[in-house]
């Protein structure tokens, strides 16, 4: 049974550090997506990979977010400094192009104090 | 531009009682419409889609029909059980947003008593 994985799924910093998200797409999938859950906002899209090219990321605070897929099995969503507004739940999402279904990671629940 | 509203909760039920969450939409094009479902502490899970009109989208007893005349695609289960307790989200994709990109509703939770 082929899942996206997410690590680490908690997460507890202090303001000012550096946070490395993780995740792994489904073998074969194409496409990935960052989402930031909160109570407040809801689901937002981060960030929008295909084939391991960024077309997306206006959902994203550029001055200290940034996403990368270094290669086809692993994507990293870092803040750098993080604030304690970007607690939140970060979900990995993973498709295929051209497909309409979007298969979801556990998340990763970010505190930061 | 497009967008997903969704019946605020949260919706308690007893079980084996009839469910239905509203959903509607707003989008020029022919999006496709899904509902996820998300259980405590883990990720949303695709429960059923529908990708053009009168289509109707089921799976586990749920169920949701693509209306476009009235741009809604409620969810329904005519029994729920204590297992279904979760949030569940609509959303779209296509139309003007692009094939990719999903807009969610803000989620109904469900919490179902035995």
């Amino acid at each position: 049974d082929a899942r996206v994985t997410q690590t680490p799924r908690d997460k507890v910093t202090e303001m000012g550090q550096e946070v490395t998200m993780r995740c792994q797409p489904i073998l074969g999938h194409n496409t990935v997506f960052w989402y930031r859950q909160t109570m407040m906002q809801g689901l937002e899209l981060l960030a929008y990979f295909r084939n391991r090219a960024p077309l997306d990321d206006s959902g994203m605070p550029k001055d200290r977010f940034s996403a990368e897929m270094p290669d086809a099995t692993l994507a990293t969503l870092k803040i750098q400094p993080s604030e304690p507004r970007d607690s939140a739940v970060y979900f990995c999402a993973s498709g295929l192009v051209g497909g309409d279904t979007q298969y979801f990671g556990p998340g990763t629940r970010l505190t930061v104090l | 531009g497009n967008s997903v509203t969704q019946m605020e909760g949260p919706v308690t039920l007893s079980e084996e009682a009839f469910l239905t969450i509203n959903c509607t939409y707003t989008a020029t094009g022919y999006p496709s419409l899904f509902w996820y479902v998300q259980y405590p502490g883990e990720g949303l899970q695709l429960l059923l889609k529908a990708t053009k009109a009168d289509d109707k989208g089921s799976n586990k007893g749920f169920e949701a029909t693509y209306r476009k005349e009235t741009t809604s695609f409620h969810l329904e289960k005519g029994s729920v059980q204590v297992s279904d307790s979760a949030v569940y989200f609509c959303a779209l994709s296509g139309g003007t947003s692009g094939t990719y990109k999903y807009i969610f509703g803000t989620g109904t939770r469900l919490k179902v008593l035995a």
